[in-house]
């Protein structure tokens, strides 16, 4: 198994600028999750989805994010405008339905200039 | 307001001592208590979940102490290892579909060789 991929690993942009990380779950895995990761805030969660439906979005900063899942096989994480603020390492997670076992990606560092 | 309280934010231990790392919790209904591990550039990876019908669980040289009455969980690493340097995360969540983990601020562990 692949495990969980996002893209990109590294991303730099600059203020204002529309950002879109993305995320492949494991497959077979039903729960999807959405984290953002800084030295100040430790592991935030931003955002899960069920089975493609978004369950809990209370994490989300404010409108400048939104987080789309599609499919079962892809989710995205927008940021529009981005801000310095934002600059963080971004994680997705994965997990099959009756387990509690998260699997995260590499994460994508993310640098607002 | 913080949920799970993690403690110490650091610890640097000596190579084969022992490593301690505890939380506590406030929700009486969480009913799944892991600890991840996460090396530098990494995501977070499960390392060893308890529940609380059991006061301890040990796999290999890693042991969760659990005290329900105190609502305490801790990390024991027995003949810490420099390859143990890490940050762990503590975290936490209720039974049922809900499956959104309450983390830990997490604590950075280095073992001195």
């Amino acid at each position: 198994d692949a495990g969980v991929i996002q893209s990109p690993r590294h991303e730099v942009t600059e203020m204002g600028q529309e950002v879109t990380l993305r995320c492949k779950p494991i497959s077979g895995h039903n729960s999807l999750f959405w984290y953002r990761q800084t030295m100040m805030r430790g592991l935030e969660l931003l955002i899960y989805f069920n089975n493609n439906v978004p369950i809990d979005d209370s994490g989300m900063p404010e409108d400048r994010f939104s987080a789309k899942m599609p499919n079962a096989s892809f989710s995205t994480l927008k940021i529009q405008p981005s801000e310095p603020r934002d600059s963080a390492v971004y994680f997705c997670a994965s997990t099959s339905l009756g387990s509690h076992e998260q699997y995260f990606g590499p994460g994508t560092r993310l640098t607002v200039t | 307001q913080q949920q799970v309280k993690q403690s110490p934010q650091s610890l640097i231990v000596q190579k084969g001592g022992i490593s301690i790392i505890n939380c506590a919790y406030e929700n009486t209904a969480f009913d799944y208590f892991p600890w991840y591990q996460q090396f530098p550039g990494k995501g977070p990876a499960l390392l060893i979940a308890i529940r609380p019908d059991v006061s301890e669980k040990k796999e290999g040289r890693f042991t969760i102490s659990f005290n329900k009455s105190a609502k305490q969980f801790s990390l024991h690493i027995m003949d810490s290892q420099p390859g143990d340097s890490a940050t762990y995360f503590c975290a936490a969540s209720r039974a049922g579909n809900n499956r959104k983990l309450i983390w830990g601020l997490g604590t950075s562990l280095a073992v001195n060789p």
